[in-house]
């Protein structure tokens, strides 16, 4: 597509379910990334892919947070059990791998984001 | 580990005033510098961005040029806008990595 498209952009859950975000990234961009902004601060890293491999999860704060690209395109991001803490805007963000200048190989471009919040 | 100091906002600004958002880095090597803004009601998008010391990024009448001896990537505009109202962001990325390490972000306020 055009953009970076999460879905969905508004979610509130109960505390304990799980849920799943989405991410489909620009057409033909190898690299995905999830990170995680809470009010008032920057986002901060949560894992990434090259493709359908997972390079670094990292960021993952917990083992309640995972994520998977299977066909090397759209990704989810699932949280299990959800807690309160959990609340925060999740951004996914796509990167091509080669070109110079502000869409070039080291440019990430992020999506709207998702806002999650847990009562 | 990698950080980014930002200034606090908010910034309040009148409209043609002279713009500066101090960023400072800490990282290791030579990280490329960028500079990212979020309007409200949306997403990050890229406003600029610089690879090498002594680069300067220059887009919308924005300009920062990356200082290694300073480690200092210090936003710029010679006179703001209404429109130019958001949250900005300086971000870092280690040499040979794409990740991101953002800073907590400056809010802008710019009024007529």
């Amino acid at each position: 597509g055009a953009g970076v498209s999460q879905s969905p952009r508004y979610k509130v859950t109960k505390r304990g379910q799980d849920v799943a975000l989405r991410c489909d990234p620009i057409s033909g961009h190898v690299s995905l990334y999830w990170y995680r902004q809470a009010l008032g601060q920057g986002p901060e890293f949560l894992t990434y892919f090259n493709y359908e491999a997972q390079q670094d999860k990292s960021g993952l704060p917990n083992d309640r947070f995972s994520a998977e690209r299977p066909e090397g395109s759209i990704s989810t991001l699932t949280i299990q059990r959800t807690e309160q803490r959990d609340s925060a805007m999740y951004r996914c963000a796509s990167r091509q791998n080669s070109g110079t200048g502000l869409s070039g190989a080291n440019v990430l471009t992020f999506g709207a984001g998702s806002r999650l919040t847990v009562l | 580990g990698d950080s980014v100091t930002q200034m606090e906002g908010p910034v309040t600004l009148s409209e043609e005033a002279f713009l500066t958002i101090n960023c400072t880095y800490t990282a290791t090597g030579y990280p490329s510098l960028f500079w990212y803004v979020q309007y409200p009601g949306e997403g990050l998008q890229l406003l600029l961005k610089a690879t090498k010391a002594d680069d300067k990024g220059s887009n919308k009448g924005f300009e920062a040029t990356y200082r290694k001896e300073t480690t200092s990537f210090h936003l710029e505009k010679g006179s703001v806008q209404v429109s130019d109202s958001a949250v900005y962001f300086c971000a870092l990325s280690p040499s040979g990595y794409s990740t991101l390490t953002f800073g907590k972000g400056t809010m802008l306020l710019v009024s007529p």
